[in-house]
């Protein structure tokens, strides 16, 4: 069993709303990647760090912005919710040339 | 590059047939490649992997390819089962460097 976790599992918010979305990993992993997934498409990487204080944009644009402050978390954020944001969105984490541990997903609607 | 908005092909299977689920990964310089299960609702789990210096890798019911010259990778899986039903990724990632690439994925349907 992975040692990632996501937090809320669900969540409905209003469109306009500031929103974090939580993910803790317990193994010590200095890479961190955010993936966002519609239903029965491809992983899109959203945001990636390679450690404390390291963040970078992936290959999917995204309105969205990360931290990380601490080894163990990398929170997203979005500042003003919209409709177009509603999507799965999923973190992992890994060594350097390592597989990657998926947490289980946040499933985001925007209304 | 990446597509955006794409639907996931589909391989459907008779239970305790064998599937082979096929990817094409771009990077020459990737040397480690990944196969992730993803069942509904959860995120991706690793099944399997193989470094470049490898062309083949045993698992349990799994089998993992790796043809460098036509950057072709495959997963084979022996006597599928309604439970091996899922998405199935590949991704390949260069161990000297710091991004994975996904691959599109594969549905697989296992009918009973």
């Amino acid at each position: 069993e992975a040692d990632i976790y996501q937090t809320p599992r669900y969540l409905v918010i209003g469109t306009g709303k500031k929103i974090t979305l939580e993910c803790s990993q317990t193994m010590g992993h200095d890479k961190m990647y955010w993936y966002q997934q519609d239903p029965g498409m491809e992983l899109h990487l959203i945001h990636y760090s390679y450690g404390v204080n390291s963040t970078e944009k992936g290959d999917l644009s995204s309105e969205s912005t990360v931290s990380r402050i601490r080894t163990e978390h990398f929170p997203l954020t979005l500042e003003s919710a919209r409709p177009s944001h509603t999507s799965q969105y999923l973190c992992a984490s890994s060594e350097f040339g390592e597989e990657a541990f998926f947490g289980q997903g946040t499933r985001l609607t925007v209304v | 590059g990446e597509s955006v908005g794409l639907h996931l092909p589909t391989l459907s299977v008779q239970e305790g047939d064998n599937s082979i689920i096929n990817c094409a990964y771009s990077n020459s310089a990737s040397d480690y490649f990944i196969w992730y299960k993803q069942e509904s609702g959860k995120g991706p789990q690793f099944i399997i992997d193989i470094r470049s210096n490898m062309d083949k890798r045993q698992g349990q019911r799994v089998t993992v390819l790796l043809n460098k010259t036509v950057k072709h990778l495959s997963l084979q899986i022996a006597a599928t089962q309604p439970g091996d039903s899922a998405v199935y990724f590949c991704a390949e990632t260069n161990t000297g460097g710091f991004k994975t690439i996904f691959g599109a994925g594969t549905r697989l349907f296992v009918k009973a």
